[in-house]
């Protein structure tokens, strides 16, 4: 599976975007990028994940530069309970084997 | 809709004992992966179950094994305990169906401390 790269911390201010960049320079065409969070001491919580495509769901949107060599996960409006370990991770789907290959993640803070 | 769960919450042990890990996965899930988080790390896959079998393992000594039962509940079984064991060890279940069955969600997770 492709590394990634992730800024070590990032703060963002109570309801603002917080946009939590992420480079996998050397992805192959057919490996998706996950994004996962993990709050305090609790299980990784799956957040979205795409291909090559613009993502969003109830929780977050995903952006993918066109190529792929990067992407943005955006969380609309920021509250205290998003700070988190935020995991960018990129495997193989469609295989029978499903690794994740965790990085050190980016720290969000959510700031009153 | 019951998502994964795993028991114990917390575990104490002490050097040389055995443990046992137990999960159960997410309803319609039939695949079980295990991870161990260390303090201040990011989760390292241990292996994963399927069909009742293991079919992919990640750099760990056969101190670590597995099981994965009919009901796809899964059960991680550590021998020799070290004390570098002490760890948050991570349940994740998935479907292996389908191009997007195959995320993983993951348990609360067990913390175990080897004194």
């Amino acid at each position: 599976d492709a590394k990634t790269t992730q800024p070590t911390s990032m703060d963002c201010a109570e309801g603002r975007a917080a946009n939590l960049p992420c480079n996998h320079s050397t992805i192959s065409g057919n490996e998706y990028v996950y994004w996962y969070r993990q709050i305090h001491s609790q299980g990784p919580q799956y957040i979205i994940h795409g291909l090559k495509n613009n993502e969003t769901n109830e929780m977050a949107s995903l952006i993918i530069t066109e190529d792929r060599k990067s992407s943005t996960l955006i969380l609309p409006h920021a509250t205290l309970r998003d700070t988190a370990v935020y995991y960018c991770i990129v495997r193989v789907v469609g295989t029978s084997y499903g690794k994740l290959t965790f990085g050190q993640g980016t720290i969000l803070t959510v700031h009153p | 809709d019951a998502g994964v769960t795993q028991s114990p919450t917390h575990l104490i042990k002490t050097r040389g004992q055995q443990v046992t890990l137990r999960c159960s996965p997410k309803s319609g899930h039939d695949t079980v992966s295990w991870y161990q988080q260390a303090l201040g790390q990011g989760p390292q896959f241990i292996f994963q179950y399927y069909e009742e079998e293991e079919r992919q393992r990640g750099n760990f000594p056969d101190r670590f094994s597995g099981h994965q039962f009919p009901n796809y509940s899964s059960e991680l079984n550590v021998n020799a305990l070290l004390l570098g064991d002490s760890a948050l060890y991570l349940c994740a279940s998935s479907l292996d169906r389908g191009l997007f069955g195959k995320t993983q969600y993951f348990g609360p997770g067990t913390r175990l401390l080897v004194l």
